[in-house]
Order: C-alpha cells, then structure tokens, then sequence
C-alpha cells in the first residue's frame, strides 16, 4: 500500500540554526500538507501546497517556514532560524482530490531544538 | 468555544467491550469528518471518513456524524487490545480550497485483556 515517508526520523539542533525536514508524498497526490504536533498537544495544521503554491496557511507559518516541491517526489519544509518551541514532531501528509479525498500521514520527524 | 472539543481520557476498557468516542465542534462549516488512530509518538492513521451527517461502517467500527447537535461518534465494537491508541476527530469545511484539518485534542483508549 502506497504511503508518505518522511526523513529524518528525529533531528535535533541547535537554536538558530536552520533545518530543512523531508516528505515523499504518495506517488499520484496532488496536495501537501505540513503539521505538527507539540508533545501532549493537538495534531495543528501549519500549511497545504498545490500546483506548486502555497494554498492555504496557518498564523504559525511565518516568515521563519518555507515550503518547497524541488523535484516531483520530494516535498520539504524549512525552518530558517530554528527555536526552542519549534521541537515538535512535524508530520507531512498527502491527499488526491482536495475537495474530496481525505489526507494520509507520514510517521513525522521529531524535531528537537536545543 | 474551542473549535474542535475531545475528551483527552484516558479511556480504560475491558477486551471484547463497546467504545464510544466522541467529538462536539462548533464551526457549522464543516461537512468532512475523519477518525484517526496514533499509536505512540507514529503518524496519524486514517480510519474513517465521513460526509456530512449520517453513519459509516466498517467492521468493527462505525461512525456517526450529527450535524444538527455538532456532535461526532466512533463506536468500536468487540475492542481488541490491539485497538489500544489515541483515537483523533478531525475535521475541514467542504469549500474546496480550504482544506486544513481541526483535530480534536485525541481521545487515549487501553483495550485490557
């Protein structure tokens, strides 16, 4: 069964420092989606991607995160200038139709910034 | 009023039991309706979707959407351990476009054997 992979699994970093975490969506998937989820805290959405814009964000998805489809496989999220309550497991997700399809979850990247 | 409201539990039930979770939102925008199960610290697991208001079945689980109350159900029925998760309501409008997920704040259920 076809499914979203994410790498890495765990980074850690120092504050201030950059971090660009990785996606593969699902193969035929026309929009992506970041999330993340702070330790004991609601799943909260951060932005959705389609034909190679941005679609729709969240007030968290300020100057300091980008978003980026560099090849037709790969989907990434940058954090510029990482800090401390960014550490958060951040989990792409994909979904067909988005009028209608529902989206799918990758296993996430623990992001912890020191 | 929070947008999405669950009760965090946690939820401790018998094997072979009814679960019943549940979920009250307050945006009447939304018309898709998600279970999903997180086992610790993995991915969100998509278990059923549902449009609008009525019931969805699939094995052993069957959710309910009422619209008219803004209330969402997950039954499960003859729970097994392996059901043992955090089950997460989520939710979005029906304009496309606008399709950011509201998750509820995940319900922790323990199946014992």
């Amino acid at each position: 069964e076809p499914e979203v992979t994410q790498t890495p699994s765990h980074q850690v970093t120092q504050m201030g420092q950059e971090v660009i975490l990785r996606c593969v969506p699902i193969s035929n998937h026309l929009y992506f989606y970041w999330y993340r989820q702070i330790l004991g805290q609601k799943v909260e959405f951060l932005v959705s991607f389609y034909n190679n814009e941005i679609s729709e964000k969240s007030e968290i998805f300020d100057d300091q995160f980008s978003v980026e489809r560099p090849d037709g496989s790969n989907f990434t999220l940058k954090i510029r200038s990482t800090k401390l309550e960014d550490s958060a497991m951040y989990f792409c997700a994909s979904s067909d139709l988005g009028g209608v399809e529902t989206q799918y979850f990758g296993p996430g990247t623990r992001l912890l910034v020191l | 009023q929070k947008e999405v409201e669950q009760d965090p539990g946690p939820l401790s039930v018998p094997e072979g039991a009814i679960v019943s979770l549940n979920c009250t939102y307050s945006n009447s925008a939304f018309q898709y309706f998600m279970w999903y199960r997180q086992y610790s610290r993995k991915g969100p697991e998509l278990l059923m979707y549902t449009y609008s208001s009525g019931n969805k079945e699939d094995g052993r689980f069957t959710a309910q959407v009422d619209k008219s109350s803004k209330y969402i159900s997950l039954f499960i029925r003859d729970s097994q351990p392996s059901d043992s998760a955090t089950y997460l309501c989520a939710m979005r409008g029906g304009i496309q476009g606008a399709q950011k997920l509201v998750f509820g704040q995940g319900t922790r259920l323990t199946i014992n054997p």
